[in-house]
C-alpha cells in the first residue's frame, strides 16, 4: 500500500519550453503533497508544500511563478516548470502523506529533468 | 528550528558486519524522528520512525534505530549488513514551527556494503 506514482520518470526538452510533472497517490488520499529538488550528491531541498484545494506554500528562494504547483484533488498534484532553462535541470521528487507529519511521507520515484 | 545532522558523508561496512549510520538532532520539545532510504534514481522509502515509547524502534528490511535523549541521537543500525543495503540514507525530524507541518531531512549518508 501507500504507492505514489510520478510521471514522467525522465524528460529532455529544449530551453524555453514548459514541463509538467504529475504526482499521484494510487491507493490513499493525499491531504498534503510535497515537491523536492535534489542536486547530485546532495540532500533533498523542499520546494513547496501543497494541501488539496489550497494554494501551495513555497519555501524561501523558490520562484512560485517559475514552479507552478496545482493540487486539485486528493490524489493528484502537478509541478509545472515554466520556461525551463539549463539551470532548472535536476531530479525532482514528489511525496504525499495523509494527516499530519507524524505519518510517514510516501515518495514517488522522481523525475530527471534535463534542459538542453 | 528543528534540525538533524548526519556527521558522515559515507560509511563503508563489510558484508555480514553490523552497521551504524549516525544521526543527531536538535529540537525544541519532543522529537519526532524518521529514517528514509534512497536507492539510485529512485524516490525515498520510509524505514522507521520514533514518536514516543520504546527507545529501540524496529523498521523495514531488518533495520532498527535507537533513540538516545541524553545524547540527542537517533542512530540507524542493522546487525548484519547486506550488499543490497548499499544506498543513501536520510535522517529526518518533524518541524511544526511557523504554521508549517513538514519534515526536515539531513544531508544524507551514503552506505557502501563491501562484498
Amino acid at each position: 500500500g501507500a504507492v505514489v506514482s510520478q510521471h514522467p520518470s525522465w524528460v529532455i526538452c529544449k530551453s524555453g519550453t514548459s514541463v509538467k510533472i504529475e504526482c499521484r497517490s494510487l491507493d490513499f488520499q493525499a491531504t498534503t503533497m510535497f515537491w523536492y529538488r535534489q542536486f547530485p550528491k546532495q540532500s533533498l531541498m523542499l520546494m513547496a508544500t501543497s494541501n488539496e484545494g489550497s494554494k501551495a506554500t513555497y519555501e524561501q528562494g523558490v520562484e512560485k511563478d517559475k514552479f507552478l504547483i496545482n493540487h486539485a484533488s486528493l490524489t493528484l498534484s502537478t509541478l509545472t516548470v515554466t520556461s525551463a532553462h539549463p539551470e532548472d535541470s535536476s531530479f525532482y521528487i514528489c511525496s504525499a502523506r495523509t494527516g499530519n507529519s507524524n505519518q510517514p511521507q510516501h515518495f514517488g520515484d522522481g523525475t530527471r529533468l534535463s534542459i538542453l | 528550528a528543528q534540525s538533524v545532522a548526519q556527521p558522515e558523508d559515507q560509511v563503508n561496512v563489510a558484508e555480514g558486519n553490523p552497521l551504524t549510520v549516525k544521526c543527531t538532532y536538535s529540537v525544541s520539545g519532543n522529537p519526532y524522528l524518521f529514517w528514509y532510504v534512497q536507492y539510485p534514481n529512485r524516490g525515498l522509502q520510509f524505514l522507521l520512525k520514533y514518536i514516543t515509547g520504546d527507545n529501540l524502534v524496529k523498521g523495514s528490511y531488518g533495520f532498527e534505530a535507537e533513540f538516545n535523549k541524553s545524547q540527542t541521537s537517533f542512530h540507524l543500525k542493522k546487525p548484519s549488513a547486506l550488499v543490497s543495503d548499499s544506498a543513501l540514507y536520510f535522517c529526518a525530524v518533524r518541524d511544526i514551527g511557523g504554521g508549517d507541518d513538514k519534515i526536515i531531512f539531513g544531508k544524507g549518508t551514503r552506505l557502501h556494503i563491501l562484498p
